[in-house]
């Protein structure tokens, strides 16, 4: 069966500091896609990053990176230099890669993150 | 380009009644998927449509049911509601591409959440 853990529930950090969120998932399928979402207080969830299960390579967005690793089947999220716009629930999510019109379109999401920068 | 709307943002109903929510997606995408969250399941797949059929389903009851019209937007119904059905309820489009790979990113509204007393 599909899971995804979060194992950290909420974090806490000063505005500056480094903060990585772990994933950690579990499926049988050797193609699949992982996410990342953020929740802020308005309730929307605001996609942020796509990787498919082919493509190990590491990816940087401004202050955000991502760390995939297949042999830990590991998702991790880096936020460098937090502010506090960062503070929200952040979320890693798995789903499978359909053909046609197979089993696609669900998302397995992790219980989600906490996070609090503080000024 | 318009991202995903829900209406309405804020429902309150007394158990045993019934509600729908609306969901229009993103101009083009053809699949919309619903999400039920609460604070002690988290976010849980509801159904996904595409070309108004019904793809895909998640574990909750047949009070549970969706339909998705040739524009593409979607309705979710709950029918003979009970206290437990109170959450926030998101849908997500895509362009769900029929054949080949489906990527699925997936663009969520900011949700309905739905109270029952």
């Amino acid at each position: 069966a599909q899971k995804v853990t979060q194992a950290q529930t909420e974090i806490s950090v000063v505005e500056k500091e480094d903060v990585t969120l772990d994933c950690v998932y579990e499926t049988r399928d050797t193609t699949y896609y992982l996410f990342w979402y953020k929740q802020p207080p308005s309730g929307e969830l605001v996609f942020l990053i796509r990787r498919n299960s082919f493509d190990e390579q590491n990816e940087i967005s401004g202050r955000y990176s991502w760390n995939f690793q297949k042999s830990t089947s590991s998702f991790n999220f880096t936020i460098t230099a937090s502010q506090v716009v960062d503070s929200a629930v952040y979320f890693c999510a798995l789903s499978e890669v359909g053909y046609g019109s197979g089993n696609t379109g669900k998302l397995i999401f992790g219980q989600g993150t906490t996070l609090q920068v503080k000024p | 380009k318009a991202g995903v709307t829900q209406t309405p943002r804020y429902l309150i109903k007394t158990r045993g009644q019934q509600v729908t929510l609306s969901c229009s997606p993103i101009s083009g995408h053809r699949s919309v998927s619903w999400y039920q969250q609460t604070p002690g399941q988290g976010l849980q797949f509801l159904f996904e449509y595409f070309s108004e059929t019904q793809r895909n389903k998640g574990n909750f009851p047949g009070r549970f049911s969706g339909r998705q019209f040739s524009n593409s937007r979607s309705e979710m119904n709950v029918s003979t509601l009970e206290l437990g059905d109170s959450a926030l309820y998101l849908c997500a489009s895509s362009l769900g591409l029929a054949g080949g790979f489906s990527s699925y990113e997936q663009y969520f509204g900011p949700g309905t959440r739905l109270t029952v007393t």
